[in-house]
């Protein structure tokens, strides 16, 4: 089974600026790779993914990821912190092998964006 | 698209009493996911389904908990009996079918078990 390791269960940034979201996998075959939010009361919606292709993703809201195969991670940033940034984040990988559309998350990280 | 579905989005009940949670995916996916939200634990996969039939089971926590879907349009999560433990968000998630499918969210049911 895949496993999902995210640095730092909070994090906490000034409005303004960048922010760094850590996440490794294990995996000897790269697998599919996602970013989710979750705002309070709501559900998991996502970010952004990586599949094929460029290893830089952008997604919404400002936010990239750039998979690097070689550190088995897939960190999140933004350059400028912004208030409605504060929410939960989830990274998550999809095997590739028998549990064909599974998706493995992460514990999650609490972003806190301070004014 | 409406989404994912999910009711009731709240549910407070006693001890002991059997809960049903209720799911509609988004039309045409062919995976559906019941997973658990607590801070303890985080989120839980607890069963997922491929075109209604399920697929891996093995995230249920007892015997207590049973999840059906008799159609490509309707899942249901049901505890009986219900304890306190089993307080939590229960989130339902549909994808489509192939490697690399998001999985969309429906907002929760928040349980509490007194």
């Amino acid at each position: 089974a895949q496993s999902v390791t995210q640095l730092g269960s909070h994090v906490s940034v000034s409005e303004g600026a960048l922010v760094l979201l850590r996440c490794n996998y294990s995996s000897s075959v790269p697998p599919y790779l996602f970013w989710y939010v979750q705002y309070p009361n709501q559900g998991l919606q996502l970010l952004l993914k990586y599949t094929t292709g460029a290893t830089l993703v952008k997604g919404i809201n400002g936010f990239e990821a750039e998979f690097k195969k070689s550190e088995t991670s897939f960190h999140l940033t933004k350059p400028s912190a912004h208030m409605s940034d504060a929410a939960e984040y989830f990274c998550a990988v999809s095997d590739r092998g028998s549990t064909l559309g599974r998706l493995y998350f992460g514990r999650g990280t609490q972003l806190t964006v301070w004014p | 698209d409406a989404g994912v579905i999910q009711s009731p989005r709240h549910e407070v009940t006693e001890m002991g009493q059997e809960v049903t949670l209720r799911c509609k995916p988004i039309s045409g996916h062919d995976y559906l996911f019941w997973y658990r939200q607590t801070m303890m634990r985080g989120l839980e996969l607890l069963i997922y389904f491929n075109n209604n039939v399920p697929i891996d089971d093995s995230g249920m926590p007892e015997d207590r908990f049973s999840a059906k879907m008799p159609n490509a349009s309707f899942s249901t999560l049901k505890i009986q009996p219900s304890e306190p433990r089993d307080s939590a968000v229960y989130f339902c998630a549909s994808s489509l079918q192939g490697y690399g499918e998001t999985q969309y969210f429906g907002p929760g049911t928040r349980l509490l078990v007194l």
